[in-house]
């Protein structure tokens, strides 16, 4: 199985500040890599597929990165509302594995 | 617009069964890949296995093999995950998630998210 590792675990951060958020993959995944947000008590919402591409209606301050085995998302200014829970996702192989999750709050 | 709504919440005993289903819409069912999805209470995501509801053909997680069902009724538009011999440890949220580009095809992304199911394990 691959296994997915994000940095940090949590993290404290105000309005406005950049966000950095790391996954790493134990095998090269290429670019199959996604990333979710998710809210308590909700189901957890795409933000970005396949490394970098944008889903329809995401914030443009979301973006992402990488290749291979290290991935970034980045939030450049963050926003009250993205207070949340954020979850890499790669999908090159069976099991498909999630990263343990990043949950960013309010400093 | 897509929807997907699953069935409400279940209490059961270990050792019993459960059956979520997930009714889709908006969208042509036999299309896309149907994934399921748990997470534990506080805990994260842990993929459990997907169905093509056009073949009904499935791959489960190893966790799941034998223990765990996956079946689609395409007259109703519903996938249904099935998983027996319940344990404490299958308490958790189960989500049914749709893939973004259809028949299976890459890159593969999950889209669209049920609701949630409840499902806890107890005696």
């Amino acid at each position: 199985d691959i296994q997915m590792t994000q940095s940090p675990s949590s993290l404290s951060a105000s309005v406005g500040d950049r966000v950095t958020i790391t996954c790493r993959a134990s095998h090269s995944i290429s670019t199959y890599l996604n990333w979710y947000q998710q809210k308590p008590g909700k189901a957890p919402k795409l933000l970005i597929y396949a490394t970098s591409s944008f889903q329809s209606g995401v914030p443009s301050r979301f973006s992402g990165s990488g290749s291979g085995t290290d991935f970034t998302l980045t939030i450049s200014s963050l926003q009250p509302e993205d207070f949340a829970t954020y979850y890499c996702q790669q999908s090159y192989s069976t099991p498909r594995t999630f990263g343990q999750g990043t949950k960013v709050d309010i400093k | 617009q897509v929807q997907l709504v699953q069935s409400g919440a279940e209490v059961k005993k270990p050792g019993a069964s459960v059956k979520v289903s997930c009714k889709a819409s908006g969208y042509t069912f036999t299309g896309y890949y149907m994934h399921w999805v748990r997470q534990a209470p506080g805990q994260g995501l842990e993929w459990m296995g997907w169905i093509n509801p056009h073949s009904g053909i499935t791959d489960y997680a190893q966790k799941f093999q034998g223990r765990g069902t996956m079946t689609r009724d395409t007259s109703i538009s519903t996938v249904y995950m099935e998983l027996r011999n319940l344990i404490s440890d299958d308490t958790a949220v189960y989500y049914c998630a749709r893939t973004g580009l259809r028949d299976g095809y890459n890159p593969e992304y999950f889209l669209h998210w049920g609701q949630g199911t409840l499902v806890t394990v107890s005696s």
